[in-house]
Parts: structure tokens; C-alpha cells; sequence
């Protein structure tokens, strides 16, 4: 079974710059999660979305983050403008459907200059 | 609010030998999840155990098992027989119960270090 896949690994830009991450679930995942992991620290979710709907997004800085996911399988994660405290790692995560175990990505490693 | 606390940044234990890794949580609730979870530094977060609150028997998968105290509000995690592949960040998670609401509460995490 092919695991959650995301893309870029890395990303450095400069602050006030634009950046986006990409994420493809297990196939067949209806509930798919965005997680922000600064140094240090645990995750963070940012955003949950239930098939194309989204559950929670309480936590997501909706002036600068914003995320979708149109046909309910793969997730795009946008910064607009990205400022320094968001270098962290970013993380997807699928679930067969609420309540079932969390599947993580690899992340992707963004450095803001 | 949930709250994760694992007050050991580091812990290292020689390879072959038992190490136990504490977790506290704080929650009104009385139905939830608990998860430890293992993120090497290919950061990809791994499953290692997960417990029900309302399962009164402690979880165990091969050479993981916790120690689960409700009352206490504890959940640690022992390894026995560590091997070199165990060397990683763990973190300790919380999760409600219901559907609807599944984010995983993170604690700041415990770097294992497994000495050959």
C-alpha cells in the first residue's frame, strides 16, 4: 500500500514570499489532516478535511494560510505572505475515515529568510 | 483544553536494556485515545501504540507496552530490549473519543538515544 506522499520535502523562500505543499493520501483516506511542526515541538493541526468538506480549521491562520482540497483526494496547503514564524515542518496525515488511525507523510521542511 | 506534557527532552539507554518514557495529560473527558507515536529523522510519523481509555487492560505490540493509570492521568511507554532502530523523536498523543473531532493533541516529544 502506497503511503502518503508529499511534496516538496524542502522549501526555502524569503518572508512576505508565497509558497505551496501538496499532498496525496492513501487511496481510498476520506479524512485528510494538515499538521505545522515548528522545532521542537509536537504537531500542530492546522486543518481537517473530511473528504472535500472541511471539519476543523479552528487553529489555521486564515489571514495567511488557506488549503483545499476540490475532489476529495489530493490537499494543496498555501502561505500568502509567509512571515518567519512559519518555518517549520509541515506534515499530512490520512485516515480511512474519522476515527481510524492517522497515516503520516514525510513532511515538507520550510525555511523562511 | 487538552494538554500532552512529557518532561523528558532526552532519555538514552543501552542497547538490549528496558527504558521507560512518561507522558502526562490533562482532559475533562472520560472517553479518548491515547497514541505514542515515533518520528525518526526522516520525519514521518509512525504509529507505535495506541491505548483506549476505556480499556482497562494496558496495550501491547511485541517489544512495546505502556503503562496506563486513568486516575493518574499517566501513560508512559516502555521499550524492552532496545535496539538501534528504535533511536528517535517519540511523541505522546491525545485524541477525543467521538467522531467528528479526531486532531491529535501532540506533547513536545522525547528524543531516544539507543548507546551500542
Amino acid at each position: 500500500e502506497a503511503g502518503v506522499a508529499q511534496s516538496p520535502r524542502y522549501k526555502i523562500i524569503e518572508k512576505r514570499q508565497s509558497v505551496a505543499f501538496w499532498c496525496n493520501p492513501i487511496s481510498g483516506h476520506a479524512t485528510l489532516y494538515w499538521y505545522q511542526q515548528i522545532l521542537g515541538q509536537g504537531p500542530k493541526l492546522l486543518i481537517q478535511f473530511q473528504n472535500n468538506g472541511v471539519v476543523d480549521d479552528s487553529q489555521l491562520p486564515k489571514d495567511r494560510f488557506s488549503a483545499e482540497r476540490l475532489k476529495g483526494v489530493d490537499s494543496t496547503l498555501k502561505i500568502q505572505p509567509a512571515k518567519l514564524e512559519d518555518s517549520a515542518v509541515y506534515l499530512c496525515a490520512s485516515s480511512l475515515r474519522g476515527g481510524q488511525p492517522q497515516h503520516f507523510g514525510d513532511g515538507t521542511r520550510l525555511s523562511i529568510l | 483544553a487538552q494538554t500532552v506534557t512529557q518532561s523528558q527532552p532526552e532519555m538514552s539507554v543501552q542497547e538490549a536494556e528496558t527504558v521507560t518514557l512518561s507522558c502526562t495529560y490533562d482532559t475533562s473527558e472520560s472517553d479518548y485515545y491515547l497514541f505514542w507515536y515515533k518520528q525518526p529523522p526522516s520525519r514521518q510519523m509512525i504509529l507505535v501504540i495506541r491505548q483506549e481509555a476505556y480499556k482497562q487492560q494496558n496495550a501491547t505490540e511485541n517489544r512495546f507496552s505502556v503503562n496506563f493509570q486513568k486516575a493518574a492521568k499517566s501513560f508512559s511507554l516502555k521499550i524492552s530490549d532496545s535496539q538501534l532502530g528504535d533511536a528517535a523523536m517519540y511523541f505522546c498523543a491525545y485524541r477525543f473519543l467521538n467522531f467528528g473531532n479526531e486532531k491529535l493533541t501532540f506533547g513536545t516529544g522525547t528524543r531516544l538515544t539507543i548507546i551500542p
